[in-house]
């Protein structure tokens, strides 16, 4: 199946920094992307949806100037969390979509291996 | 055994035993759904998937049934080894929209 990559696997920071986490197709074209969040021993709670030139379109509840996405291109999504708090300290997780895939039977997104944010 | 509190539910198996993981899913406009395997610290991996107009799909030694009924959907695992220990999570969609993912049940298979 397709290879979405993502970017630290894990980082630990100081409160009050920002970090940046990238999601990769490597070998498609993803329009849409999206962001999620697991805290430990839950399901994963959508954060926002990323698509190619445009804003990112965020869940109720998500702040969206604490999360900045970007998706400057067909292949690239990054999430940066900024000003990170303890309470930010979570595991990340991207998932793709490919790009002309029409047929919903085969809407199985693709997910990167998830980052372990860890803020002290 | 199953259990049920402030943690994942939890399937024990001892290995070889067959598993059956179960999700109750929530929209009854849902027309597909997807199983996950999730192992710690990584992200969810594809199992199998099945559409509203069917009730039952079989793969490489899984099952996923569906009872569109009581809005019920489970997963059979046939001969589980210890490496399908993992957190399983079922997903719901509705045409072209978001997943909306389950709460999630931990297997356990002991040697």
């Amino acid at each position: 199946g397709a290879v979405v990559s993502q970017h630290p696997s894990w980082v630990i920071c100081k409160s009050g920094t920002s970090v940046k986490i990238e999601c990769r197709s490597l070998d498609f074209q993803a329009t849409t992307m999206f962001w999620y969040r697991q805290f430990p021993k839950q399901s994963l709670m959508l954060m926002a949806t990323s698509n190619e030139g445009s804003k990112a379109t965020y869940e109720q509840g998500v702040e969206k100037d604490k999360f900045l996405i970007n998706h400057a291109s067909l292949t690239l999504s990054t999430l940066t969390v900024t000003s990170a708090h303890p309470e930010d300290s979570s595991f990340y997780i991207c998932s793709a979509r490919e790009l002309g895939t029409g047929d919903w039977t085969n809407e199985k997104l693709f997910f990167g291996s998830g980052t372990q944010l860890s803020v002290l | 055994g199953e259990s049920v509190g402030l943690h994942l539910p939890t399937l024990s198996v001892q290995e070889g035993d067959n598993s059956i993981i179960n999700c109750a899913y929530s929209n009854s406009a849902s027309d597909y759904f997807i199983w996950y395997k999730q192992e710690s610290g990584k992200g969810p991996q594809f199992i199998i998937d099945i559409r509203s107009n069917m009730d039952k799909r079989q793969g490489q030694r899984v099952t996923v049934l569906l009872n569109k009924t009581v809005k019920h959907l489970s997963l059979q695992i046939a001969a589980t080894q210890p490496g399908d220990s993992a957190v399983y999570f079922c997903a719901e969609n509705k045409g072209y929209s978001t997943l909306t993912f389950g709460k999630g049940t931990m297997l356990l298979v002991s040697p």
